[in-house]
């Protein structure tokens, strides 16, 4: 069965610090890729997507994802995160059959 | 454009009852989509609907159901209520496939 993996279920990072949030999938036709944020008390919002060409996706507040196909995984990452990047993120993987699935997100905390 | 509206947004209900909840997407959008959030499960795909029509169905049991009306409202029930129903639902609209825009959800509770 088709489904989206993100190890980490907690992370907690000082300003400034680095992120990298892993999601993995298992599907193997062609797939689309996001990246959802919900900021407290807020709706899910796209961060970012992947459909076709440069691996290498850049999104709105500086993040960034990138799709390595041989790994089956597309992880999130932000050089020097802020406090108000405190949040919940959800991978999600678009199939062939245009069936949305997604992880069970990982909750980022940024300590001031 | 005003953003995807879900109403109510808060519900308790209790063991055996049904509950409706509605959904209006963004103008223009004629796919809807219904998700099932709770803690450690992440949101997990009920149906979508796309001009009136069942387009795809999660593997949920047959008490959840929805409907869409010509306007693309969208409407989920649920029958026969459990306590493991408690969650946060969550409505999407779509243009395309590109990009789903959320509502802030009803979050349910079954006593």
């Amino acid at each position: 069965a088709q489904s989206v993996s993100q190890h980490n279920h907690h992370v907690i990072l000082s300003e400034a610090a680095s992120l990298e949030l892993g999601c993995n999938y298992s599907y193997g036709g062609t797939v689309n890729l996001f990246w959802y944020v919900q900021y407290p008390g807020q709706h899910l919002q796209l961060l970012l997507k992947y459909f076709s060409g440069d691996p290498l996706v850049k999104g709105i507040k500086g993040f960034e994802a990138e799709f390595i196909k041989s790994k089956f995984s597309f992880n999130l990452r932000k050089p020097s995160v802020q406090w108000s990047d405190t949040a919940e993120y959800f991978c999600a993987v678009l199939t062939g059959a245009n069936n949305l699935f997604f992880g069970t997100g990982t909750r980022l905390t940024v300590i001031p | 454009k005003a953003g995807v509206t879900q109403t109510p947004r808060y519900l308790i209900k209790t063991r055996g009852q049904q509950v409706t909840l509605s959904c209006s997407p963004i103008s223009g959008h004629r796919s809807v989509s219904w998700y099932q959030q709770t803690p450690g499960q992440g949101l997990q795909f009920l149906f979508e609907y796309f001009s009136e029509t069942q387009r795809n169905k999660g593997n949920f049991p047959g008490r959840f159901s929805g409907r869409q009306f010509s306007n693309s409202r969208s409407e989920m029930n649920v029958s026969t209520l459990e306590l493991g129903d408690s969650a946060l639902y969550l409505c999407a609209s779509s243009f395309s496939y590109n990009e789903q825009f959320f509502g802030p959800g009803t979050r349910l509770t079954v006593l």
